[in-house]
């Protein structure tokens, strides 16, 4: 059974530093990895989505690696800003198009 | 492109009374749709899945005679919950998937908060 674990939980940055959140899914047989921004009570944003057979995707100040060996996803954020604040998910898809996602890393970027 | 609505936003409901919650794409044909279920600071987690003109999967554990999933349309699914139970209140998430638009993409919905008193 597929298991995606997300460190840290929580995370609390001055404003403009670089920062980086951690994946790992213990079955790395995925069609492709998301990462998902959600404010709260609110439904998720796609921020970035990396097929199996790609390293790495970017999309601005966002970069968000694969590494599907070793079963772990990085989401790399440049010059973070206080709007950056949210909650930050990351889900492997896995054959039959289901989706299992982490807890989530609550990020606060303070101004 | 590629918008999902959900309504009701929120709602809340007396205990064993049922509520009915509507995903529409709207923009999109969506084959098959997601219904998902997030308790308070945890994540989501996949209740069904359902495809257009057949009977819905439901996940280990999840009650399939409760939570009433109908797909009668490309456009439209619903998530009925029956007998609401105070345990039931949660935020429900829907998200769409069209082959066409994009094969591996869920385009998620906005939420429902529902609360059971």
């Amino acid at each position: 059974k597929q298991e995606v674990t997300q460190i840290p939980a929580a995370l609390s940055v001055p404003e403009g530093e670089n920062l980086v959140l951690n994946c790992s899914f213990t079955d790395s047989a995925i069609y492709n990895l998301q990462w998902f921004r959600q404010d709260p009570g609110k439904g998720l944003t796609s921020l970035l989505l990396i097929q199996s057979s790609q390293r790495e995707q970017t999309s601005g100040r966002l970069n968000a690696s694969l590494d599907k060996s070793s079963g772990r996803s990085t989401l790399y954020i440049a010059a973070s800003q206080p709007g950056d604040s949210a909650t930050y998910l990351c889900a492997a898809m896995e054959y039959g198009n289901k989706l299992v996602f982490g807890a989530g890393t609550i990020l606060r970027v303070k101004s | 492109g590629a918008v999902v609505s959900q309504h009701p936003s929120w709602v809340i409901c007396k205990s064993g009374t049922s509520v009915k919650i509507e995903c529409r794409s709207l923009d999109f044909q969506a084959t098959t749709m997601f219904w998902y279920r997030q308790f308070p600071k945890q994540s989501l987690m996949l209740m069904a899945t359902s495809n257009e003109g057949s009977k819905a999967t439901y996940e280990q554990g999840v009650e399939k005679d409760k939570f009433l999933i109908n797909h009668a349309s490309l456009t439209l699914s619903t998530l009925t919950v029956t007998s609401a139970h105070p345990e039931d209140s949660s935020f429900y998430i829907c998200s769409a998937r069209s082959p066409r638009w994009s094969p591996y993409e869920q385009y998620f919905g906005p939420g429902t908060r529902l609360t059971v008193t």
